[in-house]
């Protein structure tokens, strides 16, 4: 079974631009959950999508938002770029709705010039 | 709301040598617990889980154990290898949005 893909893997963008970042989860799994990672912050929890429905958001500004094709394939924009939102994103899916096990993509990094 | 502490490392070791990393938990109810790995340019892979108190998770030789008494989940190995040698987090989840601890690297010398 292929593993979460995500699309690209790299990305340079400058400060003002907008992004969107591709996911595509695990066949059958309907939950999507997306990451942002710095080596200042950790790990954290952006949004997640079940169903095309999202259930849950982090603390992130609004210029952070996503969705989900009924195909569970998810995307994730980010608009009005800074030099902060330099990055590693990562997705990860899931079967259930909880958050029990999660299978992660190898991410897209994020270069804001 | 909730949070995870790891130790801070980086956490050096002779191959062979045994490995704990500490990982305490605070949340208003009863999360799972889980342990992730992360090798360079690579995404989180679960390493082990637990979802109850006293549940003890375990995998390619590594434990940890549920602890609700210590709100802890700390990760073990008996002898560790050159090729454990990656970033260690500790996370919490099941009907709790993911925390995730700030992660311990690990450096493990032949």
């Amino acid at each position: 079974k292929a593993g979460v893909t995500q699309t690209p893997r790299y990305l340079i963008k400058t400060r003002g631009q907008q992004v969107t970042l591709s996911c595509s989860p695990i066949s059958g799994h309907r939950s999507v959950s997306w990451y942002q990672q710095t080596p200042g912050q950790g790990l954290q929890f952006l949004f997640e999508y079940f169903s095309e429905t999202q259930r849950n958001k982090g603390n992130f500004p609004g210029r952070f938002s996503g969705r989900q094709f009924s195909n569970s394939r998810s995307e994730m924009n980010v608009s009005t770029l800074e030099l902060g939102d330099s990055a590693l994103y990562l997705c990860a899916s899931s079967i259930q709705e909880a958050y029990n096990e999660q299978f992660f993509g190898p991410g897209t990094r994020l270069t804001v010039l | 709301g909730n949070s995870v502490t790891q130790m801070e490392g980086p956490v050096t070791l002779s191959e062979e040598a045994f490995l704990t990393i500490n990982c305490t938990y605070t949340a208003t109810g009863y999360p799972s617990l889980f342990w992730y790995v992360q090798y360079p340019g690579e995404g989180l892979q679960l390493l082990l889980k637990a979802t109850k108190a006293d549940d003890k998770g375990s995998n390619k030789g590594f434990e940890a154990t549920y602890r609700k008494e210590t709100t802890s989940f700390h990760l073990e190995k008996g002898s560790v290898q050159v090729s454990d040698s990656a970033v260690y987090f500790c996370a919490s989840g099941g009907s709790y949005i993911p925390t995730f601890g700030r992660g311990t690297s690990l450096i493990v010398h032949p």
